[in-house]
């Protein structure tokens, strides 16, 4: 069966500090990778979605970045932090467009 | 733009009620619908969902209902358990070759013992 892992679960980074949240998913290949990000008792925005290694389309000008290294791997990045970057950030997989499956995750604090 | 929007934020019922969660969608390409819950400090997780050559769908306990003519989704679910507290999100496929589902804001079903 179809997992996904996404890390941290909690991070709380300074101001003006690095990012990299790492999702990774299993059983299955090629799929359809995205990034949300949830502000509190808010909607899922899209930040990127990637339809294979290397490409990665961006939804929103912001101060972060989306890498796929590998067929099933998923990193967000952002090289100095900002308040605004603070939020619920989670990964999602799915096949052909259709329904998303999400990971667990990851509450980001910028302090 | 056209959007996917949800008529009420918070909806309270009491156990063992039936619960109706509605949402409203604007763009008439869209061809493929999702409800997701959420608890808190959680990842959605899929419940049902319906493409647009169909009106009703049933799961257990939930069903789906989808009316073309007026652009509404909705989302019953029967015999309402504490378990059901969560948020409630409805999703849409706009079928416009953005490879992704847009989400609506969110309802938030309180159950009431």
């Amino acid at each position: 069966s179809q997992t996904i892992h996404q890390w941290p679960a909690t991070l709380v980074q300074p101001v003006g500090s690095p990012l990299s949240l790492e999702c990774t998913v299993e059983g299955t290949s090629n799929p359809n990778l995205y990034w949300y990000r949830q502000a509190a008792g808010r909607g899922l925005q899209l930040l990127f979605y990637s339809v294979g290694i290397g490409q990665i389309s961006s939804e929103v000008p912001q101060n972060l970045s989306a890498s796929r290294p590998q067929d099933r791997q998923f990193i967000l990045s952002s090289k100095k932090l900002l308040l605004s970057d603070s939020g619920f950030y989670l990964c999602a997989w799915s096949v052909q467009d259709e329904k998303l499956f999400f990971g667990s995750g990851t509450q980001l604090s910028v302090l | 733009g056209e959007s996917v929007g949800l008529h009420l934020p918070t909806l309270s019922v009491q156990e063992g009620d039936n619960s109706i969660i509605n949402c409203a969608y604007s763009n008439s390409a869209s061809d493929y619908f999702i409800w997701y819950k959420q608890e808190s400090g959680k990842g959605p997780q899929f419940i049902i969902d319906i493409r647009s050559n169909m009106d009703k769908r049933q799961g257990q306990r939930v069903t789906v209902l989808l009316n073309k003519t007026v652009k509404h989704l909705s989302l019953q679910i029967a015999a309402t358990q504490p378990g059901d507290s969560a948020v409630y999100f409805c999703a849409e496929n706009m079928g416009t070759g953005r490879r992704a589902l847009t989400f609506g804001s969110g309802t938030r079903l309180q159950v009431q013992p």
